[in-house]
């Protein structure tokens, strides 16, 4: 079985400030793949990024860049000088070859203040 | 316009009524997907279908059914609602493919249970 842990409830912090939202996952496969979703308050929930597993390449996109470590079955996402816009429910979720659902983590609230 | 489009956005009902939540999507893709979300929980599946003739329960499947009607459209009834169904839930699509496969949800349905 498949089990994503977000073990950050809430973080706040003032624009401007970085923070780092922690994902850690387990599984027996050793093909899988690893995405975060953003839930805004008002709502939806809107796709990030999706990284397989045999590739451990940190990827960069803008204000976010996300750091794969197989070592230590983790998938941490990092906002870089966070903005207002960035408050909303961060989801961490993995989903191996075989499967056909997505696990999700629990979830993280960011606010980010003014 | 959304690809994946939820309705009704929101809904308040009474306990044991009959309630039909309705998703449709113009992205062609073959697999769609109910979960719900409750605080703290992240977000469950209740059904899936790989296409028109294949339905499949998920983690969390009594009490609810499912209709799929087209590749397009896909449908989720509670029989008879109760309180502890009040909850948020999301359709989703996605491709089959391991290297394609990531879901996209639709804008969420609340759905509200007296």
């Amino acid at each position: 079985a498949q089990k994503v842990t977000q073990a950050q409830t809430e973080i706040s912090v003032v624009e401007k400030e970085d923070v780092t939202l922690d994902c850690v996952y387990e599984t027996r496969d050793t093909t899988y793949y690893l995405f975060w979703y953003k839930q805004p308050p008002s709502g939806e929930l809107v796709f990030l990024i999706r990284r397989n597993s045999f590739d451990e390449q940190n990827e960069i996109s803008g204000r976010y860049s996300w750091n794969f470590q197989k070592s230590t079955s983790s998938f941490n996402f990092t906002i870089t000088a966070s903005q207002v816009v960035d408050s909303a429910v961060y989801f961490c979720a993995l989903r191996t070859i075989n499967d056909y659902k997505l696990s999700f983590g629990a979830g993280t609230t960011v606010t980010v203040r003014a | 316009d959304a690809d994946v489009t939820q309705t009704p956005r929101n809904r308040i009902t009474k306990t044991g009524k009959r309630i039909m939540l309705e998703c449709s999507q113009t992205k062609g893709h073959d697999r769609m997907y109910w979960y719900r979300q409750d605080p703290g929980l992240g977000l469950r599946l209740i059904y899936y279908s790989f296409d028109v003739k294949d339905i499949n329960k998920g983690e969390i499947s009594d009490g609810y059914s499912v209709s799929r009607q087209a590749q397009a459209k896909f449908s989720l009834s509670l029989e008879s609602a109760i309180p502890n169904q009040t909850a948020l839930y999301f359709c989703a699509t996605s491709d089959p493919g391991p290297s394609t496969d990531t879901q996209y949800f639709g804008p969420g349905t609340r759905l509200t249970v007296l």
